[in-house]
């Protein structure tokens, strides 16, 4: 069964760094999302993609923040310069209708 | 405002017993609502999801959900609970705010189930 992946696992940075998160989608998906969930908290919406340009974001996404498909397949959530209020799990998601979620990536930002 | 509601931050059965895990939703029109499950350490894996049609939504692993419009409520359900079955469950709502298929979930809180042998 097709998977959404992402890399890495985990990624520990320190604040003011970029990063860079990773996702490859199912291969027939075009609608693609990130979402981040703060340990303990809820899901949060960030940012959704389609036909390479942002549909819809959420506050939390700021300038801080962008996304791209550099290659067309990989979908990628950048980072400029973290914070430590970055530290969450984040989740790339893909659909045709039904969003399926990648394992996540763990941001740890000292 | 859109909006999902988990009230149990914590149900706790025995294996074998059925559990229910309720959700309900604040949404003007058609609700598309969906449940999913998170595994210790993992990601949000679809169990199933309520677009139209019959009431009753069977899904992966032997949920099902029982849409409830007079009762704007979508509980998560399953006949006999498994130990394997403990662990975090959410439910979620599609925005409807926006045009086609690219529409952002809105999330519960999440209800941590643990399954007593």
């Amino acid at each position: 069964e097709p998977e959404v992946t992402q890399t890495p696992s985990h990624q520990v940075t320190q604040m003011g760094q970029e990063v860079i998160l990773r996702c490859v989608p199912i291969s027939n998906h075009l609608y693609f999302y990130w979402y981040r969930q703060i340990l303990g908290q809820k899901v949060e919406f960030l940012v959704s993609f389609y036909n390479n340009e942002i549909s819809e974001k959420s506050e939390i996404f700021d300038d801080q923040f962008s996304v791209e498909r550099p290659d067309g397949s990989n979908f990628t959530l950048k980072i400029r310069s973290t914070k430590l209020e970055d530290s969450a799990m984040y989740f790339c998601a893909t659909s045709t209708d039904t969003q399926y979620f990648g394992p996540g990536t763990r941001l740890t930002v000292l | 405002a859109q909006s999902v509601a988990q009230p149990e931050d914590q149900v706790n059965v025995a294996e074998g017993n059925p559990l229910t895990v309720k959700c309900t939703y604040s949404v003007s029109g058609n609700p598309y609502l969906f449940w999913y499950v998170q595994y210790p350490n993992r990601g949000l894996q679809f169990l199933l999801k309520y677009i139209t049609g019959d009431n009753l939504v069977k899904g992966s692993y032997g949920f099902e959900a029982e849409f409830n419009k007079s009762q704007t409520s979508f509980h998560l359900k399953k006949p006999s609970a498994l130990v394997s079955d403990s662990a975090l469950y959410f439910c979620a709502v599609r925005d409807i705010y926006n045009a086609g298929n690219n529409r952002k979930l809105i999330w519960g809180l999440g209800t941590s189930l643990a399954v007593n042998p």
